[in-house]
């Protein structure tokens, strides 16, 4: 089975351009989460998403941050306009509520972004 | 302000001994725990969890032990391989409703061989 996609897996552009990463997951899971991974926070829920639904997005450093889902098996994190500190990994990550609780995340294998 | 905290970035350990990666939280609510591992390019992989009812869990080379009143866990891994240098993060799981894990920053374990 394929596990989540994401792309671009490396992104380099300027400061003030618009940034959109993309994440496709796994077939069948109902919940997609975003998060980015830096040094000094480790990985940081940014939003999540259940049946293409937001339902969280407190982690959302600010309003150039927006992500979509319209449908289930896409989903955008767009930064607009991007920043130095902006540059991180970004990871995707889906899961699935039926069956056993808990189900874990399955994380894509991230967008390194680097705005310079 | 960090509710899952791994205060050790980095961990060296010889090959065949054992490795324990530990973990403390600040939230009482939490109640499911979960460790992954992570190697360089990759995502995050899942690697084995707990519930707050169990104080131990153990798969193959892995145990996980949790202890309530302290607000820890811990990670071990016996016999360590150099297979296993990756960074380790742990997360928790809070049944507020929603389906968010907070994770703490991770500890990179080193096996030398």
């Amino acid at each position: 089975d394929a596990g989540v996609i994401q792309s671009p897996r490396h992104e380099v552009t300027e400061m003030g351009q618009e940034v959109t990463l993309r994440c496709k997951p796994i077939s069948g899971h109902d919940y997609l989460f975003w998060y980015r991974q830096t040094m000094m926070r480790g990985l940081e829920l940014l939003i999540y998403f259940n049946n293409n639904v937001p339902i969280d997005d407190s982690g959302m450093p600010e309003d150039r941050f927006s992500a979509k889902m319209p449908n289930a098996s896409f989903s955008t994190l767009k930064i607009q306009p991007s920043e130095p500190r902006d540059s991180a990994v970004y990871f995707c990550a889906s899961s699935s509520t039926t069956g056993a609780n808990n189900q874990p995340q399955h994380f894509g294998d991230g967008t390194r972004l680097s705005i310079l | 302000d960090q509710q899952v905290k791994q205060n050790s970035p980095s961990l060296s350990v010889q090959e065949g001994r054992i490795s324990i990666l530990n973990c403390d939280y600040t939230n009482s609510m939490f109640d499911y725990f979960l460790w992954y591992k992570k190697y360089p390019a990759e995502g995050p992989t899942f690697l084995i969890s707990i519930s707050s009812i169990k104080d131990k869990n153990e798969d193959g080379r892995f145990t996980v032990f949790l202890n309530k009143s302290a607000k820890h866990l811990s990670l071990h891994i016996v016999p360590s391989q150099p297979g296993d240098s990756a960074v380790y993060f742990c997360a928790a799981y809070a049944p507020s409703g929603t389906y968010k894990y907070i994770f703490g920053t991770g500890t990179r374990l080193k096996v030398l061989a």
